[in-house]
């Protein structure tokens, strides 16, 4: 699908750990874009990566960008509870709508 | 505050009717969009507007009706030809076009259930 994929669908970890997570997409992107949802909320937007940019960190968060593998990641850090939510990448094409992907249910126990 | 106002969080109706939900902004973006989202799956885009009196389909856009009489609404009909309508259905706004590929503002949803 013109999505491509997130992996791991869900992960489970304890307060303290790092958190990764991962977004494949399939077709030219001019931006690559994460977001948060806390459950039966809205999503949040965390962070933006251009797809002439490798490499962005907000706080805790670090996102990597590999146009050659068609690939990006999501580092959190240090996790808190608090960290516990579904994340997902957004691609934004060159036809101008964002794709998002299926998402990551993070779980970070105390 | 700044931000989008979806209402209500939750509604119920019968299958056979239709029912607007309503979504308004107070940042002055200039585009808006409606997103379908179901258990377990990504957001699905069913239709958006760039500018007051114009929208476009999006990917899932049958059994769908908008409209773009202010900037600052963009009600979604969802109709009785919407053959599985209950879902979680978010809307979301941008400062400009769609094209720009720009970061998203969302709403907290409403959560439709058909029955």
């Amino acid at each position: 699908s013109q999505q491509g994929e997130e992996d791991p669908q869900a992960l489970s970890i304890q307060e303290g750990e790092n958190a990764t997570m991962n977004c494949s997409y399939k077709t030219s992107i001019n931006n690559l874009q994460w977001y948060r949802q806390n459950s039966g909320r809205g999503l949040v937007h965390l962070i933006l990566i251009r797809s002439n940019e490798r490499e962005k960190h907000s706080g805790r968060l670090r996102v990597t960008l590999d146009t050659s593998k068609k690939s990006s990641s999501l580092l959190i850090t240090a996790s808190r509870a608090a960290d516990t939510a579904s994340y997902f990448c957004a691609k934004g094409n060159q036809g101008g709508k964002l794709i998002f992907g299926q998402g990551t249910e993070l779980s970070v126990k105390p | 505050d700044g931000g989008i106002t979806q209402s209500p969080k939750y509604l119920f109706r019968k299958e056979g009717q239709n029912v607007t939900l309503s979504c308004e902004q107070n940042l002055n973006h200039d585009a808006m969009y409606w997103y379908r989202q179901d258990p377990g799956q990504g957001l699905r885009l069913i239709y958006y507007s760039q500018i007051v009196n114009d929208f476009q389909k999006g990917d899932i856009a049958e059994g769908y009706s908008v409209s773009r009489e202010k900037k600052e609404s963009f009600p979604l009909t969802v109709t009785s030809a919407q053959k599985n309508p209950t879902a979680f259905y978010l809307c979301a706004s941008s400062p400009g076009g769609a094209s720009y590929n720009l970061p998203l503002h969302f709403g907290n949803g409403t959560r439709l259930t058909v029955t």
